[in-house]
């Protein structure tokens, strides 16, 4: 079984709907992030929580929201989608106790806003 | 402020040659250093990363990378390129003084032609 993974793995939606995409890890790291990639962007990170009571916004954090539900857990919405939301969406995980250690990224999500 | 800059869009390279892909950082303190690999339809997989110590990093699937301090430079490269390394390829860099993110560049796509 995969040690990230991502629900759904694709969703068309509508402007204006609200979307959650969701994330689960099997690793029994503590950090976990949120990142969208756009053709020719590399990754940008939208929230990180390095614990369930820590949670940090990243360099595009507008217009999404995160929960951090449990360890494993951390689900990433779209309040109200608009089309330039449109993207490939990638969860991550990584463990704490220095700054050295790599991330672990989930299969991705393809969400399209029409 | 902390970035990562991959040069080049596409390498194209014959397979059995040698390949490289440029990747200069510019972070305020300390780098660590990372590459990744994007297959098709798959989320980023860890290649090898740059810590401390010898400036020649091996890693996984015959990659290595040299970390090249006075010009800010962590090239990725490979003897003999494989048609299976045609892939994704992102430099990351973390701070050792924010480590909190990582900054990823933009990618380079790697085609190896039999």
């Amino acid at each position: 079984d995969a040690d990230v993974t991502q629900t759904p793995r694709n969703r068309i939606t509508k402007t204006g709907k609200r979307i959650m995409l969701e994330c689960s890890q099997t690793k029994g790291h503590d950090r976990m992030y949120w990142y969208r990639q756009d053709p020719g962007l590399g990754l940008r990170l939208i929230y990180y929580s390095f614990d369930v009571k820590d949670i940090n916004k990243g360099e595009i954090s507008d217009g999404y929201s995160v929960s951090r539900q449990a360890q494993a857990k951390f689900s990433l919405s779209l309040e109200s989608a608009i089309p330039n939301q449109t993207a490939l969406y990638f969860c991550a995980t990584s463990s704490g106790g220095g700054p050295y250690n790599e991330q672990f990224f989930g299969p991705g999500t393809r969400l399209t806003v029409l | 402020a902390q970035s990562v800059a991959q040069p080049e869009d596409q390498v194209n390279v014959a397979e059995g040659n040698p390949l490289t892909v440029k990747c200069t950082y510019s972070v305020s303190g300390n780098p660590y250093l990372f590459w990744y690999v994007q297959y098709p339809n798959r989320g980023l997989q860890f290649l090898l990363k740059y810590i401390t110590g010898d400036n020649l990093v091996k890693g996984s699937y015959g990659f290595e990378a040299e970390f090249n301090k006075s010009q800010t430079s962590f090239h990725l490269k490979k003897p003999s390129a494989l048609v299976s390394d045609s892939a994704l390829y992102f430099c990351a860099v973390r701070d050792r003084d924010n480590f909190n993110k990582f900054y990823f560049g933009s990618g380079t796509k790697l085609n190896v032609k039999p």
